[in-house]
């Protein structure tokens, strides 16, 4: 069953620990998306990974940042997390870069209080 | 840079009767255009994309869309609505290798 899942589902955690975020997909997809979804605000792009150790900034990566050690894995790290980045991240991947085939994974809620 | 505009925030609509979503983009080439729902507390899943060919494209669930070049628009609609439509939906656009770029949804009501 072709999928992206995300680990974990819900996470609270206090302001300045640190976040990690999990997301793996099966389908050898090259390209992976970090997401974070608010409110009035839609889902905004944080980082790309195009493959293995080749990532770059989406929208808004300002307090994010990302590790993509296999190409099934792509991680998202908040080192010493904010109240505003209290979200629900969505992890994506395609093929490849030029696919039009997205795959979303179904979200972690963080609370960082 | 790229955007995508749905003007719409809120819909409601009775069961059986038809829906219209809105959507217009801002870009400079030929994007993929996207329709995704998304249910409570779930990730979004595809309705329909387009890049070329016939502008009315079909999707999932009765689902249609149209492009419109001259328009910049790509508007969902359906014909008869049922309550499970109830969600919320998002426009998306995507120019090549930028990932996605998405409105900020419409949430749509059925009611009975």
């Amino acid at each position: 069953d072709m999928k992206v899942t995300q680990m974990p589902r819900y996470l609270i955690k206090r302001m300045g620990e640190n976040v990690l975020l999990e997301c793996g997909q099966d389908m050898s997809h090259e390209t992976m998306y970090w997401y974070r979804q608010d409110p009035g605000l839609g889902l905004q792009l944080i980082y790309i990974s195009y493959d293995v150790d080749s990532n770059s900034e989406g929208d808004i990566p300002k307090g994010y940042r990302v590790s993509r050690k296999k190409r099934e894995h792509f991680s998202l790290i908040l080192d010493s997390a904010k109240t505003n980045q209290t979200s629900v991240y969505f992890c994506a991947s395609s093929p490849g870069t030029g696919s039009s085939d997205y795959t979303f994974g179904s979200g972690t809620r963080l609370l960082v209080i | 840079a790229q955007s995508v505009t749905q003007p719409d925030a809120r819909v409601t609509v009775s069961e059986g009767a038809s829906l219209q979503l809105r959507c217009k983009y801002s870009y400079s080439g030929t994007p993929y255009l996207f329709w995704y729902v998304q249910y409570p507390r779930q990730g979004l899943q595809l309705l329909l994309k387009y890049y070329s060919g016939d502008p009315v494209v079909q999707g999932v669930n009765g689902f249609e869309a149209e492009f419109s070049k001259s328009n910049s628009s790509f508007h969902l609609r359906k014909a008869s609505v049922h309550w499970s439509d109830s969600a919320v939906y998002f426009c998306a656009l995507s120019p090549y290798a930028q990932g996605l770029t998405f409105g900020l949804g419409t949430r749509v009501s059925v009611f009975p």
